[in-house]
């Protein structure tokens, strides 16, 4: 069965601050590999999608990167971390073929920016 | 542009129903139903492929209507189970592989 693992769960960084943000995903192969944001009581906001090794498609053009190094690991960077940055980040999957478009989504990292 | 929900809350009592739509101003190929606890990541709930169709979980169904770019969330006779923020999602624009969520719901239910 396929399972995504997301790491680290919670942690508390201060502005300027670099980050890192990794997920992998197992039991699947060429997955669509998504990252999202959370800020508290808000909506899913969508960051990064891939959908292959080396292929990112941005949708903030912020302080935040995101690379797929290897077919099932996806991970989000940041230089210098801002508070706005704060929030739940969320990694998914999806399946390429069948293409049902539902997401598997990791247990989520809590950032707290200070 | 993300689809928009509506309401944007909604308190019941246990055993009321409750409708959640979802409108988008792009067209629409196919919608799915995700809920999220606080705290939690969001849960897969349904998936709609097909205009008009109907799919079912347990007292919970919805509808898709592709000419009017809409999804609605049927929930019958809540339990406090249903609590939680639903969103609908989509592929946006279909075939992209780009997945967008609506603007959330917030769902409580009250003993």
């Amino acid at each position: 069965s396929q399972t995504i693992h997301q790491w680290p769960a919670t942690l508390v960084q201060p502005v300027g601050s670099p980050l890192s943000l990794e997920c992998t995903v197992e039991g699947t192969s060429n997955p669509n590999l998504y990252w999202y944001r959370q800020a508290a009581g808000r909506g899913l906001q969508l960051l990064f999608y891939s959908v292959g090794i080396g292929q990112i498609s941005s949708e903030v053009p912020q302080n935040l990167s995101a690379s797929r190094p290897q077919d099932r690991q996806f991970i989000l960077s940041s230089k210098k971390l801002l508070l706005s940055d704060s929030g739940f980040y969320l990694c998914a999957w999806s399946a390429r073929q069948p293409n049902t478009g539902e997401l598997f989504f990791g247990e989520g990292s809590r950032l707290t920016v200070l | 542009q993300q689809p928009v929900q509506s309401p944007q809350a909604v308190i019941l009592r246990e055993g009321e129903d409750a409708v959640i739509n979802c409108s988008s101003s792009k067209a629409l190929y196919s919608v799915h139903w995700y809920r999220q606890k606080h705290g939690e990541a969001p849960v897969f709930l349904m998936i709609l492929l097909k205009g008009g169709e109907q799919k079912g979980h347990e007292k919970i169904s919805a509808s898709f209507n592709e000419k009017k770019q809409q999804s609605s969330l049927y929930l019958t006779a809540s339990q406090l189970s249903y609590s939680g923020t639903y969103f609908c999602g989509t592929e946006y624009p279909s075939g992209t592989y780009k997945y967008i969520f609506g603007t959330g719901t917030r769902l409580k239910v009250l003993a």
